[in-house]
């Protein structure tokens, strides 16, 4: 069974400053990771993915985040918000088998929402 | 850019009555999924479609759940006799790869159940 949880549902951050949003994952195998974003009325978009590769993986809009297997953990971040940031963000797990194969049911967190306050 | 569309973005019914839910994935995209989530509940799986069939469903998607490829570019979700409980948002994906990282989703469809 696979599972993902971020650990925020609301993180509010000024203009300027870093932003982080956590998220923990439990997974029988090495599973892909993901972060997608939402802005208001659009559909989800990938920011960034792991798949095995780099544990510091690099995304769209300064976004970076780390797989640390150790903790299990692959928290988003970003050194410096802009207000555009503001948005809902998804932290989803792929299903993989024992191969590493991914396949394309994913397994979503429950959201955080994330504020920029100018 | 290509995107994945949804109509309608809110869509009303009454208990017992029937709703179809649409989708216009990608055009070159092979692979067709329906998500949900129920307001302050994650974003959960129900069905992935491939090749005219169902690939994989949760066990959310049981006998009164259905989806169709009509045509060359419509994907659609339907619920025979609606629930209260079926309230929620309801997302459409595709992708051109089982093994694909990325799927493409669409805006979303919010369903009520009066």
């Amino acid at each position: 069974a696979q599972s993902v949880t971020q650990l925020d549902s609301h993180v509010s951050v000024s203009e300027g400053t870093p932003v982080l949003l956590r998220c923990n994952y439990s997974s029988s195998y090495s599973p892909s990771l993901f972060w997608y974003v939402q802005h208001p009325n659009k559909g989800l978009q990938l920011l960034l993915k792991y798949t095995s590769a780099a544990t510091l993986v690099k995304g769209i809009n300064g976004f970076e985040a780390e797989f640390k297997k150790s903790e299990t953990s692959f928290h988003l971040t970003k050194p410096s918000a802009h207000m555009s940031d503001a948005a809902e963000y998804f932290c989803v797990a792929s299903k993989a088998n024992a191969g590493g194969t991914s396949y394309g049911k994913l397994t979503f967190g429950q959201g955080t929402i994330l504020t920029v306050h100018p | 850019e290509p995107e994945v569309t949804q109509t309608p973005s809110h869509q009303v019914t009454q208990m017992g009555q029937e709703v179809i839910l649409r989708c216009v994935p990608i055009s070159n995209h092979l692979y067709f999924y329906w998500y949900r989530q129920i307001l302050g509940q994650k974003v959960e799986f129900l069905v992935s479609f491939y090749n005219n069939e169902i690939s994989e469903k949760s066990e959310i998607f049981d006998d009164q759940f259905s989806v169709e490829r009509p045509d060359g570019s419509n994907f659609t979700l339907k619920i025979r006799s609606t629930k209260l409980e079926d309230s929620a948002m309801y997302f459409c994906a595709s992708n051109n790869d089982e093994n694909s990282y990325e799927q493409y989703f669409g805006p979303g469809t919010r369903l009520t159940v009066t």
